[in-house]
C-alpha cells in the first residue's frame, strides 16, 4: 500500500515552460487536494476534487489547472511557469469531507522556476 | 477570515527536554483543530486533533488541548526524543465542508 505518490520529486523549469505534476493514490479515496507551500509559509490549497470528473478551486488557483478522470489520479498542470510558482507542491487525499476525515499527504514536489 | 498563528522556529532542544509549540487561531464559530507533523523527506501526517472546546488530542506522547477562551491549541510533550525532529504544523477547519487552514510550521531539532 503506497498511499499517495507524487512525481517528480524535484524539477527546474524556465519561465514560460509547462509541466504536469503527477499525483496517484491507491486508497480508493474520493477526495483529493493540491497544496503549495512557499518558504516560511503554511500550506495553501490550490485545487481540490470530490470525485472523478469533479474539481473546484481552492485559495490560490491562478496559473494552474487540474483534471480528475479517474479516482486514483489527480494531475496538476502549470501552463506558463512563472517565478512566483516556485514552491513545494503537496498532493493529499481523504476518504470523506476534510472536516471529518484525515488527509493523507504525498512527499511533495519541489519546483523551481528560473 | 480564518487563520492560524504558530510560534516562530526553529526550536532546538536537548533529548528529554519539555516541548511546547504555541498555536493560536482566529475563526468564527467552533473550528476543529489539528497538529500535523512532517518528518524530513516525507509528506505531512496527522499527529492529533480536537473537535470541540476542552477536548484533548493525544498521540505518541504529544498532547494539545482545545482552549476556546484563549483560542489556542498548544502542542506539548514531556520528554522529546531525537526522532521527534520534524516540522510541526497547526491547522484548523470550519465545518465538515471547509478546507484546512495551516500555520507556517515550526521546525523542531532535538539534539542527543
Amino acid at each position: 500500500n503506497a498511499g499517495v505518490t507524487q512525481t517528480p520529486k524535484f524539477r527546474i523549469l524556465k519561465i514560460g515552460q509547462s509541466m504536469t505534476l503527477q499525483c496517484t493514490q491507491d486508497m480508493n479515496h474520493n477526495y483529493m487536494y493540491w497544496y503549495r507551500q512557499d518558504p516560511g509559509m503554511g500550506l495553501k490549497l490550490i485545487y481540490y476534487s470530490v470525485g472523478a470528473g469533479i474539481t473546484d478551486k481552492g485559495e490560490v488557483p491562478n496559473g494552474y489547472n487540474v483534471s480528475r478522470s479517474t479516482t486514483e489520479d489527480f494531475p496538476l498542470r502549470l501552463e506558463l511557469a512563472a517565478p512566483s510558482q516556485t514552491s513545494v507542491y503537496f498532493c493529499a487525499s481523504s476518504s470523506g469531507l476534510a472536516g471529518l476525515s484525515e488527509q493523507f499527504f504525498g512527499p511533495g514536489t519541489r519546483l523551481t522556476v528560473l | 477570515g480564518n487563520s492560524v498563528t504558530q510560534m516562530e522556529g526553529p526550536v532546538t532542544l536537548s533529548e528529554e527536554a519539555f516541548l511546547t509549540i504555541n498555536c493560536t487561531y482566529t475563526a468564527t464559530g467552533y473550528p476543529s483543530l489539528f497538529w500535523y507533523v512532517q518528518y524530513p523527506g516525507e509528506g505531512l501526517q496527522l499527529l492529533l486533533k480536537a473537535t470541540k472546546a476542552d477536548d484533548k488530542g493525544s498521540n505518541k506522547g504529544f498532547e494539545a488541548t482545545y482552549r476556546k477562551e484563549t483560542t489556542s491549541f498548544h502542542l506539548e510533550k514531556g520528554s522529546v526524543q531525537v526522532s521527534d525532529s520534524a516540522v510541526y504544523f497547526c491547522a484548523l477547519i470550519r465545518g465538515s465542508q471547509g478546507n484546512l487552514i495551516f500555520g507556517k510550521g515550526t521546525k523542531l531539532s532535538v539534539k542527543p
